[in-house]
């Protein structure tokens, strides 16, 4: 196993900058994809983005704009931040793993971080 | 941009009755299609990847099948707590992206 930890401040005033970062315990950050899912209270989940170790990225088209993630692989861990936030972008954020082919799909969810957006 | 359709919304059953959950895609996705259940307050569990791999620790009476845009979770011998919502999650080979489905809420009566 690979746990995940990810922690952030747990309000963020609207217009402002999320800031969250993952921390990968154990294991190798390598040939992997780091990810960042959200869930806002009541609603499905959402992806926004993927990050391997090489830093290669893909992200959600319709968060592309305000997104960044980034990859520490000497600290273990991956980031990331969206810009100009309202308050549609209170959720549970959480950071995931996927392991890539055979599997093509999250195996490892951190506990997952909630964030409001609120003044 | 692919989009999944999940059916029905709920779902409530008696323990030991068979639940089959609907995935449906707007295109084709091969196999690539997983299911996880999840619980409140909890983050999602994955239950089957590439349609129909269980993944490790999971019982046998989840099963999963399907391919191109339809697909299917069957829950047999339901157990009071496999109550959850259930969701379906295609990720693209390359490049890597993601969509999920609106999910299934199963209770369990």
């Amino acid at each position: 196993q690979v746990p995940l930890q990810g922690s952030g401040p747990g309000l963020v005033k609207p217009s402002e900058t999320l800031s969250l970062t993952c921390i990968v315990s154990g294991g190798s950050m390598n040939s992997v994809y780091w990810s960042w899912i959200r869930q806002p209270p009541g609603k499905e989940l959402q992806w926004i983005a993927y990050i391997d170790n090489r830093g290669s990225i893909t992200y959600n088209p319709s968060l592309k704009s305000r997104v960044t993630i980034s990859v520490d692989t000497s600290k273990n861990q991956f980031s990331l931040t969206l810009s100009s936030v309202t308050a549609a972008d209170t959720a549970v954020y959480y950071c995931a793993r996927d392991p890539g082919a055979p599997v093509h799909a999250v195996d490892i969810w951190g506990q997952g971080t909630m964030v409001t957006v609120s003044s | 941009e692919i989009v999944l359709t999940q059916s029905p919304v709920t779902l409530s059953l008696s323990p030991g009755e068979r639940a089959t959950l609907s995935c449906r895609a707007s295109q084709s996705v091969s196999s690539y299609l997983a299911w996880y259940q999840q619980k409140p307050g909890q983050a999602p569990r994955i239950l089957i990847f590439d349609a129909s791999n269980r993944a490790t620790g999971i019982p046998a009476r989840f099963s999963g099948s399907g391919s191109g845009t339809d697909f299917t979770l069957t829950i047999s011998g339901l157990e009071p707590q496999d109550s959850a919502v259930y969701y379906c999650q295609h990720r693209s080979n390359w490049p890597p992206v993601s969509t999920f489905g609106p999910g299934t809420k199963v209770d369990i009566k």
